[in-house]
Order: C-alpha cells, then structure tokens, then sequence
C-alpha cells in the first residue's frame, strides 16, 4: 500500500531533551515536506526536500533541522525542543517538486514539550 | 510566510444542508486544492483547480478557482455525517522554484443528525 508514515504518532518531552521525528515513504517520491499543524494557523510549512541531500527553509524552519540521506526518508529533528514547538507534525510527500503533483500526508505526530 | 483567509472557521450545520466555505489570499496562485483532515489523521486531496475561472465537481464536492486567481472557494451539497473533519485551502505556485503550498487556516465541519 503507498502510504506515508511517521513514528512515533505521540510523544511528550521535556525542554532540551533531542528527539527525532521520522518519516518514511514508499512511492519513490523525490519531494518531501515536513509542516506544523497549530490551532488557528492551518499547516505552515518547516523544511522541504527536492530529492536526495537537497533540503531548504519553509515558512517556520527555526528550532529544527531536517536531513534526506535517502530518497524513502526524510527526518526532522528537534535538538534542544522547546515549549513552542508543542504541536501537531506532518510529513508529506509528491512525485516531485515540479508540476501537479498530489502531496501524501502521513498520519501526523503529536508532540507535548513540557 | 503568507497565510490565507478562511472562512468560516468552523460550522454547525444539520444533516442534508448545503455547505459553503472560501478562501482569499493578498496574492495570485496558479494552483487551487482543497484538502479534507479526519480526526487523527493528515489531510487527503478533495479537488484540485489549474486555471481562473475553472469549476470542478468531485461527487458532492464543488470548487471553483477564480477569476483573479486570489480566492477560491468550496460547495458541499446534501451534507451527510461523514462530511465532518476541518478543510483546507491550499494556494499554490508553479514555475520557477520548487512548487510550495500555502495553506489556509481550516474550517472545521461538524454535522449533526
């Protein structure tokens, strides 16, 4: 089944602790995303990917890091998580960057940084 | 990074209703979609508008692109209890750089019986 899928689904931490949000695809798709879903602000995108080792800054890339080693793959990464980056994450994924390409969601990833 | 307006952000409505929400942005986009988010889960691709003007029909769903490229908006017809969830805009621009969605606020669906 194509599908996208980030683990864990829900995680509480606390202040600085590192943590490691991961996401996996399985359609061969060169284009990944990962957003932050708050209340009253819609999706907001964080990093995205075009294909392997090319990743740039969305619209709120601060506090994270991401890195795309392989194509299936696309791990964002909170190194010192702070309270406001308490939130709901998703990772997506389209053929491509160019074009009409449909962006696959995962499932999401509730994160509580205490 | 730009948002777009959405309105409205939520509605109570009763089974068999029509429904109508839109979305307005400061900007032009050349893209369209509308997205639907289940509780617990991401949002999936309802409609998808490439050209101003254009009107497209996904079973009860109708959306239309307009006519200056800077809002759209989205019809439910005869709304049955599964229409709950919150909807999406999402703007989108292609060319040049890497396509990037832009999405609106939501507007969260409940239908009563």
């Amino acid at each position: 089944e194509a599908q996208v899928t980030q683990n864990p689904r829900y995680l509480i931490t606390v202040t600085g602790k590192k943590l490691t949000v991961t996401c996996s695809q399985n359609m061969n798709h060169e284009y990944m995303s990962w957003y932050r879903q708050d209340p009253g602000l819609g999706l907001r995108q964080i990093y995205y990917s075009m294909n392997v080792e090319v990743t740039d800054k969305g619209d709120v890339p601060e506090g994270y890091k991401v890195s795309r080693k392989e194509k299936r793959n696309f791990p964002l990464i909170l190194e010192s998580p702070s309270p406001n980056q308490t939130s709901l994450y998703f990772c997506a994924s389209s053929l491509s960057a160019w074009g009409r390409e449909t962006q696959y969601f995962g499932p999401g990833t509730r994160l509580l940084v205490l | 990074g730009q948002q777009l307006n959405q309105s409205p952000q939520s509605m109570f409505i009763q089974e068999g209703e029509d429904v109508s929400m839109n979305c307005t942005s400061s900007s032009i986009f050349n893209t369209w979609l509308w997205y639907k988010q289940d509780p617990g889960e991401g949002p999936v691709l309802l409609i998808a508008l490439y050209k101003a003007g254009e009107l497209t029909s996904n079973g009860r769903l109708t959306a239309q692109f307009g006519i200056t490229r800077k809002d759209s908006f989205l019809n439910i017809s005869a709304s049955i209890p599964s229409d709950v969830g919150i909807y999406f805009c999402a703007g989108q621009l292609l060319g040049g750089t890497a396509s990037k969605l832009t999405f609106g606020t939501g507007t969260r669906l409940q239908v009563t019986l």
